[in-house]
């Protein structure tokens, strides 16, 4: 299957500082890009939607300006969250997917923790 | 209730044990992609079906779109099978934006 690397795999952070994680398509185009969360034993919470060169699309409940996504290229998304707080501790998982594709290939993850 | 429901949510098996992971959905998709989650976090992708069955070394999956339902079967599980085991759907729209419907998610653990 096509390869979707996530950057870093775990970060710490203090609380107030900003944070961003990479999302990269290895060997496809990812045209749509998925920002997920995820809790201890739940399942994946979709964040966002992110097409190439658009503006995010935000889940309901999602501050935009607490997680700002950058989709600039066809192989690259970057999540940031932004003044970050303990509440924003947790996993988060992207996913991306080719043009005309339906399945979507996941990344690593990033667990975050903030101090 | 949830649209796209797993069962069991844990499973225990002995090592050698023939596993079924059970998904039914309530909407209409066009394609169920069933994940693998390991502790690490990290998921792996092992099917996407649309019709019939696939089949992955030890690992099967089945789906019946009239029943609405698909399995995902382990021949001989080995602890390595660990992990949690997450049924996607695929619903039929006309936005494209592709989104999935998770299941619960099936966390399995296999003892030696």
């Amino acid at each position: 299957g096509a390869v979707v690397s996530q950057h870093p795999s775990r970060v710490i952070c203090k609380s107030g500082t900003s944070v961003k994680i990479e999302c990269r398509s290895l060997d496809f185009q990812a045209t749509t890009m998925f920002w997920y969360r995820q809790f201890p034993k739940q399942s994946l919470m979709l964040m966002a939607t992110s097409n190439e060169g658009s503006k995010a699309t935000y889940e309901q409940g999602v501050e935009k300006d607490k997680f700002l996504i950058n989709h600039a290229s066809l192989t690259l998304s970057t999540l940031t969250v932004t003044s970050a707080h303990p509440e924003d501790s947790s996993f988060y998982i992207c996913s991306a997917r080719d043009w005309g594709h339906t399945e979507a290939f996941f990344g690593q993850g990033t667990r975050l923790t903030v101090v | 209730k949830n649209e796209v429901e797993q069962s069991p949510q844990n499973l225990t098996a002995q090592e050698g044990e023939f596993i079924t992971i059970n998904c039914s959905y309530s909407v209409g998709i066009s394609a169920l992609h069933w994940l693998q989650q390991h502790p690490g976090g990290g998921i792996v992708s092992l099917f996407m079906l649309s019709s019939g069955k696939k089949k992955h070394g030890r690992l099967i999956a089945t789906i019946n779109i009239q029943e609405k339902h698909s399995s995902l079967h382990i021949t001989a599980s080995h602890p390595r099978d660990s992990a949690v085991y997450i049924c996607a759907a695929h619903p039929l729209t006309t936005s494209g934006t592709y989104k999935y419907i998770f299941g619960t998610g099936t966390r399995l653990k296999v003892l030696a």
